[in-house]
């Protein structure tokens, strides 16, 4: 069984640009967060989309945006991208909204801004 | 603001000896305590864990312990293996509601 896709892998871009990422989630499995990780503050979540409904929202601004489509897959964008923004970006997909804790990560795409 | 608070940030242990990793919340609302591993280029994976109902929770050489009334929780890793080198990160939820993670302890085992 695949497990969660994501693409690309890793990317370079420059301040006041936009970047768009990919998530493919485990087949069957309607739920995809999206998480920015950084050394300095662990993991945070960014949102999470259910049925292409964004169900929950991070403390991210406004550059910051998703969407999912009919086949689950999601999609995250960055505009105006800040040096600040350079992170390793996760995705996790699970069956449902409502499942508790089980997560299942794709390796992410580490995005660099210069 | 830091849901869960996790320390240390980095720990180095001998080879056979015990890791431990602590993490305190103050949201008496999380329901749900999982504990996630991470190698280097790859995503957090669900290791193990707990729900507030049980004191201990314990998989192979992986315990958790909970101690609800001071909002604690911490990893326990026994026998602890070179292989168990990895970053490690607690985290609390509520409900249906997203995973508030800490900030994670790099953990090195040596041989």
């Amino acid at each position: 069984k695949a497990g969660v896709t994501q693409t690309p892998r890793y990317l370079i871009k420059t301040r006041g640009q936009q970047v768009t990422l990919s998530c493919s989630p485990i087949s069957g499995h309607r739920s995809v967060s999206w998480y920015q990780q950084t050394p300095g503050q662990g993991l945070q979540f960014l949102f999470e989309y259910f049925s292409e409904t964004q169900r929950n929202k991070g403390n991210f601004p406004g550059r910051f945006s998703g969407r999912q489509f009919s086949n689950s897959r999601s999609e995250m964008n960055v505009s105006t991208l800040e040096l600040g923004d350079s992170a390793l970006y996760l995705c996790a997909s699970s069956w449902t909204s409502l499942s508790t804790g089980e997560l299942f990560f794709g390796e992410g795409s580490r995005l660099t801004v210069l | 603001q830091q849901q869960v608070k996790q320390s240390p940030q980095s720990l180095i242990v001998q080879k056979g000896g015990i890791s431990i990793i602590n993490c305190a919340y103050e949201n008496t609302a999380f329901d749900y305590f999982p504990w996630y591993q991470q190698f280097p280029g790859k995503g957090p994976a669900l290791l193990i864990a707990i729900r507030p109902d049980v004191s201990e929770k314990k998989e192979g050489r992986f315990t958790i312990s909970f101690n609800k009334s001071a909002k604690q929780f911490s990893l326990h890793i026994m026998d602890s293996q070179p292989g168990d080198s990895a970053t490690y990160f607690c985290a609390a939820q509520t409900g249906a509601n997203n995973l508030f993670f800490g900030t994670g302890t790099r953990l090195t085992v040596i041989p």
